[in-house]
């Protein structure tokens, strides 16, 4: 089982739609947990960090479940700029590297 | 301006040439990171390290090699042992005592074969 899987998409959604994207990661010893974003020959950039009690960020909310070891992303009313590859990432846990699950493809259509 | 710098953007190897991609940080944090990416795929570590003098192989250390003799710098070499070299190198650098070691990027190397 990889460390952190992802389902690739694309996910091809039209604009003020409503996305959710699912993660599954194995290492039991995690302690943190991220999303990235990662825009088309660029580096990724922090999205948000996710907390077990689930956290808001404007359109964005963040979910953990430790107990079934995955991460949700929703993205609600999507806008033309959301398209990107959203990136899970969780650590080994202590001051671990951070391990990047693959990405998920969002293309926001008008 | 804070932040992550690494160059050049663009590199190109010859056959059996060893070439160094540079990554310095004016961000005082402790923990640098080398990644690799190939099209289409996640990041794959390379090397870090969490203290001057010090640093640890990552996933796919073979055919790279690292120094990290000040906190600010943490050059990358791609040996010609590395026979696939060709992929984005993503250098990041995190403040350990931060929560949950945030890691910031660089604007990345893409390196071609010729």
């Amino acid at each position: 089982r990889k460390e952190v899987e992802q389902d690739p998409g694309p996910f091809n959604v039209p604009e003020g739609a409503t996305v959710a994207f699912n993660c599954t990661y194995s290492n039991s010893a995690s302690q943190s947990f991220f999303w990235y974003r990662q825009d088309c020959r660029k580096e990724p950039k922090l999205l948000m960090s996710v907390y077990s009690s689930g956290n808001e960020d404007g359109r964005f909310t963040a979910q953990l479940n430790r107990a079934s070891q995955y991460i949700s992303l929703l993205i609600r009313d999507s806008k033309l700029s959301d398209s990107a590859t959203y990136l899970c990432v969780v650590n080994r846990g202590g001051n671990t590297p951070l391990v990047f699950g693959k990405g998920t493809r969002l293309s926001v259509i008008a | 301006d804070g932040g992550i710098t690494q160059s050049p953007k663009y590199l190109f190897r010859k056959e059996g040439q060893n070439v160094t991609l540079s990554c310095e940080q004016n961000l005082n944090h402790d923990a640098m990171y080398w990644y690799r990416q190939d099209p289409g795929q996640g990041l794959r570590l390379i090397y870090y390290s969490q203290i001057v003098n010090d640093f640890q192989k990552g996933d796919i250390a073979e055919g790279y090699s690292v120094s990290r003799e000040k906190k600010e710098s943490f050059p990358l070499t791609v040996t010609s042992a590395q026979k696939n070299p060709t992929a984005f190198y993503l250098c990041a650098s995190s403040p350990l005592r931060d929560r949950g070691n945030i890691q910031y990027f660089g604007a990345g190397t893409r390196l071609s074969v010729l």
